[in-house]
């Protein structure tokens, strides 16, 4: 089937570490997001890729990288510089067109040990 | 700025009820395109709809409608008999260009929606 997936679904950070999230796509879309969703904020963006090898900062970016080597994957590392991790992650792909909608994975829970 | 305000942050009902949650946006842009989604207890996001600007006419979706109302700016989706697999958190969004061809979805803040059997 096709889809996104995430993994893993809960994930816990020590301190001055840093950890990584995978997505993963097998939907063909070009355009990759990630989003991190706060209790009572919605979601906000955080990075995206439009293309293989290219991304730009979204709204939330400071602490986080991601990298883009294939179409299918777009992994998130948290780094120790974002100080408050604790959120639910959320990735998504989309044909990236004002007009498409983007497609979620089922999300990665990062809490803090 | 672009903005989506979902006011409703909680809502009960009971089974067989009718619910409107209602999402009100702003945008300068003149072609804009609006989604709801859906978030059960699992976590994913589950796409429900797309409306674009330059179409006002009203969509029904088996027990799902969604009124569209450029005068208002709001876009408010209503299901009807409601079921208690209905309950989740539901997710007005609007699509924004980002450059390129990338368009990013701003997102309210979610209306949690609680369907007592």
């Amino acid at each position: 089937d096709g889809g996104i997936t995430q993994s893993p679904k809960y994930l816990f950070r020590k301190e001055g570490q840093n950890v990584t999230l995978s997505c993963e796509q097998n939907l063909n879309h070009d355009a990759m997001y990630w989003y991190r969703q706060d209790p009572g904020q919605g979601l906000r963006l955080i990075y995206y890729s439009q293309i293989v090898n290219d991304f730009q900062k979204g709204d939330i970016a400071e602490g986080y990288s991601v990298s883009r080597e294939k179409k299918e994957s777009f992994p998130l590392t948290v780094t120790s510089a974002q100080k408050n991790p604790t959120a639910f992650y959320l990735c998504a792909s989309g044909q990236g067109q004002k007009n498409q909608p983007q497609h979620f994975g089922d999300g990665t829970r990062l809490s803090i040990l | 700025a672009q903005k989506v305000t979902q006011a409703q942050t909680e809502i009960s009902v009971v089974e067989k009820e009718d619910v409107t949650l209602d999402c009100v946006y702003e945008t300068r842009d003149t072609t804009y395109y609006l989604f709801w989604y859906k978030q059960p207890p699992s976590g994913e996001l589950v796409f429900l709809i797309r409306r674009n600007s330059f179409d006002e006419q009203n969509e029904i979706s088996g027990r799902y409608s969604w009124n569209f109302q450029k005068s208002t700016s709001s876009f408010n989706f209503t299901i009807t008999a409601s079921q208690v697999v209905d309950s989740a958190v539901y997710f007005c969004a609007l699509s924004e260009a980002i450059g390129g061809a990338t368009n990013k979805l701003i997102f309210g803040t979610g209306t949690l929606l609680a369907v007592q059997p």
